[in-house]
């Protein structure tokens, strides 16, 4: 399994421009979580989705920033504009879907991707 | 509402040193716990949990065990290595049953050798 793959791994950019960040679940697992680590902030969840639906997403920071799964394989976050204080590596992860028999089984391990890290300048 | 607090760090160590990490926890129900390791560079992964009390997670000569009288999921490994040094996160997982998980703010481990 090829697990969590994200692209790009590295993105610089200016301030004001539009930065795109994709995320390939596992296969077969039905919830995907964008989180933002900062050293100032430590790990942040920004939204998850559940079957493609957005469930969460008090965390995101601002307008600027939004996101969307399409498909069960795929899913972006988008920050429009973009400002230096955005800067920090974006990581995406997912969870398999729970079994019939018991929510129990939603209590899985998170499998993240490698992250990428944003840097605006 | 739910919480883990971690120890804070970072934790420098000499090599074949005993580690403790501390971690404790505020929920209400009965949550899975876990510890998720990052090495520099990369995204988590997850080390090892517990579903119950009394439940001890282990993996890689790391140890944990699920304390429910005091609240509690301390990591332990007898005798730390160089490489590993890392991120260290203790999380709880959403009463709910969402998948979601609350991380505590990490503690660096660093192991001199």
């Amino acid at each position: 399994d090829a697990g969590v793959i994200q692209s790009p791994r590295h993105e610089v950019t200016e301030m004001g421009q539009e930065v795109t960040l994709r995320c390939k679940p596992i296969s077969g697992h039905n919830s995907l979580f964008w989180y933002r680590q900062t050293m100032m902030r430590g790990l942040e969840l920004l939204i998850y989705f559940n079957n493609n639906v957005p469930i969460d997403d008090s965390g995101m920071p601002e307008d600027r920033f939004s996101a969307k799964m399409p498909n069960a394989s795929f899913s972006t976050l988008k920050i429009q504009p973009s400002e230096p204080r955005d800067s920090a590596v974006y990581f995406c992860a997912s969870i398999p879907g729970p079994t019939s028999e018991s929510t129990q089984a939603r209590r899985n391990e998170q499998f993240f991707g490698p992250g990428t890290r944003l840097t605006v300048l | 509402g739910d919480s883990v607090t971690q120890m804070e760090g970072p934790v420098t160590l000499s090599e074949e040193a005993f580690l403790t990490i501390n971690c404790t926890y505020t929920a209400t129900g009965y949550p899975s716990l876990f510890w998720y390791v990052q090495y520099p560079g990369e995204g988590l992964q997850l080390l090892l949990k517990a579903t119950k009390a009394d439940d001890k997670g282990s993996n890689k000569g790391f140890e944990a065990t699920y304390r429910k009288e005091t609240t509690s999921f301390h990591l332990e490994k007898g005798s730390v290595q160089v490489s590993d040094s890392a991120v260290y996160f203790c999380a709880l997982s959403d009463r709910v049953g969402t998948g979601k998980l609350i991380f505590g703010q990490g503690t660096t481990l660093q192991v001199k050798p």
